[in-house]
């Protein structure tokens, strides 16, 4: 099982570029979740799909920010335009199941720096 | 607004000592509790998790308790060892909902 698979490990990128964030669930998961990590907030969610459909962006924190997820094997994250304010680590997570019996598993995430 | 709190950013402890970390909620909806294991430039690792008809699990070394009418939970680790220095993470998530709920973080370092 190759887990959870992110990419890239580090993206540096200066303002205003557009960034795009990839992920690989685990096979025959069924819910994938993007969260992002920051010292003052700790893991917070910005997405999560079910089968592929997104059921709450409501933490996507602007119109900049978009995710999508085309099949079960691959989601992305994109941010357009980036801004200095958006480094943080990006994680990916999936799992099976209902949520109450299935524990997450993370990606190794993503550092983004914008400079 | 923070519906899990992690009020100690760190801890440090003597090995072979107990570590204990703790964790409190504001939402009496939540269930299903869980703690995750980070090391750096790691994605959280699942560690062990509670559920609310329960008030304590045990696995190994890490045991969690749960006092639902404090809306608290802790982790407790014994002993510790120097391998268990790592960021811990608590989460929590409800029945009638669908995602987990996870607070900022305690550092934990065991001093060998």
């Amino acid at each position: 099982d190759a887990g959870v698979i992110q990419s890239p490990r580090h993206e540096v990128t200066e303002m205003g570029q557009e960034v795009t964030l990839r992920c690989k669930p685990i096979s025959g998961h069924n819910s994938l979740f993007w969260y992002r990590q920051t010292m003052m907030r700790g893991l917070e969610l910005l997405i999560y799909f079910n089968n592929n459909v997104p059921i709450d962006d409501s933490g996507m924190p602007e119109d900049r920010f978009s995710a999508k997820m085309p099949n079960a094997s691959f989601s992305t994250l994109k941010i357009q335009p980036s801004e200095p304010r958006d480094s943080a680590v990006y994680f990916c997570a999936s799992t099976l199941g209902p949520i109450i019996n299935s524990p997450l598993h993370f990606g190794n995430g993503t550092r983004l720096t914008v400079t | 607004d923070q519906q899990v709190k992690q009020n100690s950013p760190s801890l440090s402890v003597q090995e072979g000592r107990i570590s204990i970390l703790n964790c409190d909620y504001t939402n009496s909806m939540f269930d299903y509790f869980l703690w995750y294991k980070k090391y750096p430039a790691e994605g959280p690792t699942f560690l062990i998790s509670i559920s609310s008809i329960k008030d304590k699990n045990e696995d190994g070394r890490f045991t969690v308790f749960l006092n639902k009418s404090a809306k608290h939970l802790s982790l407790h680790i014994v002993p510790s060892q120097p391998g268990d220095s790592a960021v811990y993470f608590c989460a929590a998530s409800a029945d009638t909902g669908n995602q987990f709920y996870f607070g900022t973080g305690t550092s934990l370092t065991v001093i060998p």
